[in-house]
């Protein structure tokens, strides 16, 4: 069955510090990868998407994830996080050629001042 | 620019009891999902509508649940004879067509609670 593994649920951050949040994904064939977010009392929201190309992609807020298909991988990273980052973060995919999103879990972040 | 909008916010009911939770997707959007959020979960895929016909109802957990949208733009979740178990948020995205790289915007979802 498809799934999504993020691997820390509770991240707890200090301003400035750097990001990286793990998601791995179980799926052997070509997938569409995302990575949504939810700011306290948002809706979900999406941050950044991979379809192909360049396996390194950028988003807004100045997020971005590389996709690693040897490692079944999308990483989410930012140099330098802050305190309005804090927020739910939820990783997803898409199998080629489908149209449900799999979700992961989500990873609650929070960035202290 | 409207986002997608649900209603009601929030629904308390007792086990046993029939809901209807409602979907509004943005203006021309022909594509809309259903997803369900537990405690502590991302969200799960119940059903896809493409148009007014229900492209995909493979997420559906049982016959109790069931979706509608009669004119391609409103949907519907109903669910029969509610179990405590039920208890979630039911968010509802859409997306100007189906496929693999259309983004979906979602809506702030209903909470449900089943006493």
């Amino acid at each position: 069955a498809q799934s999504v593994s993020q691997h820390n649920h509770h991240v707890i951050l200090s301003e400035a510090a750097s990001l990286e949040l793990g998601c791995n994904y179980s799926y052997g064939g070509t997938v569409n990868l995302f990575w949504y977010v939810q700011y306290p009392g948002q809706h979900l929201q999406l941050l950044l998407k991979y379809f192909s190309g360049d396996p390194l992609v950028k988003g807004i807020k100045g997020f971005e994830a590389e996709f690693i298909k040897s490692k079944f991988s999308f990483n989410l990273r930012k140099p330098s996080v802050q305190w309005s980052d804090t927020a739910e973060y939820f990783c997803a995919f898409k199998t080629g050629g489908g149209n449900k999103l799999t979700f992961g879990t989500g990873t609650q972040l929070k960035v202290e001042l | 620019g409207a986002g997608v909008s649900q209603t009601p916010s929030n629904k308390v009911t007792e086990k046993g009891k029939y809901v209807e939770l409602r979907c509004d997707p943005i203006s021309g959007h022909t594509a809309l999902y259903w997803y369900r959020q537990s405690l502590g979960q991302g969200p799960e895929f119940l059903i896809y509508f493409q148009g007014t016909g229900a492209a995909d109802d493979s997420g559906l957990p049982n016959d109790r649940f069931f979706a509608v949208r009669p004119e391609g733009s409103v949907s519907t979740l109903k669910i029969q004879r509610t179990e405590r178990g039920d208890s979630a948020v039911y968010l509802c995205a859409s997306s100007s067509t189906g496929g693999e790289r259309n983004e979906q915007f979602f809506g702030p979802g209903t909470r449900l609670t089943v006493l």
